[in-house]
């Protein structure tokens, strides 16, 4: 069975960074492109960007190139994505999503079950 | 990016009515449509992909249809299980983007 199992909520004070973690079971963890969507509350969702854990190539949405960094430890099956200089605007549910395998353009077809970031002083 | 917008933000229906959720592409998208279902406090599960092929596991009350800018997910026999957000994805051009959402409640 295909997991996806995120690690816990996070509180960051402005201007800091927080690191979220995204253990990968149940496939090859090399064989599909990780990515990041963001929910901000109340909200619909944006993608941040992918990984691919086998050559650890990266792709990110125009507005997440100086906001987010993604990284993948094949050893241990597990995606991380870094967010850095937090804002108010950063407060959101972050998930983990696995590609769909025949698209392009991702498509997702198994979900972390996400990590709530606060962003407070 | 592709603008996705859904219609309506919101639906109420009664148990064993049929509903229709409306997403609309500022261009076309050639049919690399996904429709996800996201129940309260968890996340997005993989309905329909390629406009109207269903994934696995998915109850064959889901169907989704369209084409070019127009889509559309359809709902028959609504249950109670089915109370939830529903959100389109377009694949065709990176970035994937998503339309606003579709809240379902029962009336």
């Amino acid at each position: 069975e295909v997991q996806l199992q995120q690690s816990g909520p996070e509180v960051g004070r402005p201007g800091s960074s927080v690191k979220i973690s995204c253990k990968a079971s149940g496939y090859t963890f090399t064989d599909y492109v990780m990515n990041w969507v963001k929910q901000s509350p109340g909200q619909g969702l944006e993608w941040i960007g992918w990984i691919d854990p086998e050559y650890g190539s990266t792709d990110y949405a125009e507005k997440f190139k100086k906001k987010a960094t993604l990284t993948a430890d094949t050893s241990s099956s597990t995606a991380y994505i870094q967010l850095s200089s937090l804002t108010s605007e950063d407060t959101a549910t972050y998930f983990c999503a696995r590609a769909f395998i025949t698209t392009v353009v991702p498509l997702f077809d198994y979900w972390g079950q996400g990590v709530m970031v606060t962003v407070s002083s | 990016d592709i603008q996705m917008t859904q219609s309506p933000a919101s639906l109420s229906a009664s148990l064993g009515e049929t509903v229709t959720i409306e997403c609309l592409a500022s261009e076309d998208i050639y049919s690399n449509l996904a429709w996800y279902q996201q129940k309260p406090g968890k996340s997005p599960q993989l309905l329909i992909y390629y406009a109207n092929s269903l994934n696995d596991g998915v109850p064959s009350r889901f169907s989704g249809s369209g084409s070019g800018t127009q889509y559309s997910l359809k709902i028959n026999s609504l249950q109670s299980e089915d109370v939830s957000i529903y959100f389109c994805q377009q694949n065709y051009d990176s970035p994937p983007t998503f339309g606003g959402g579709t809240k379902l409640e029962l009336k």
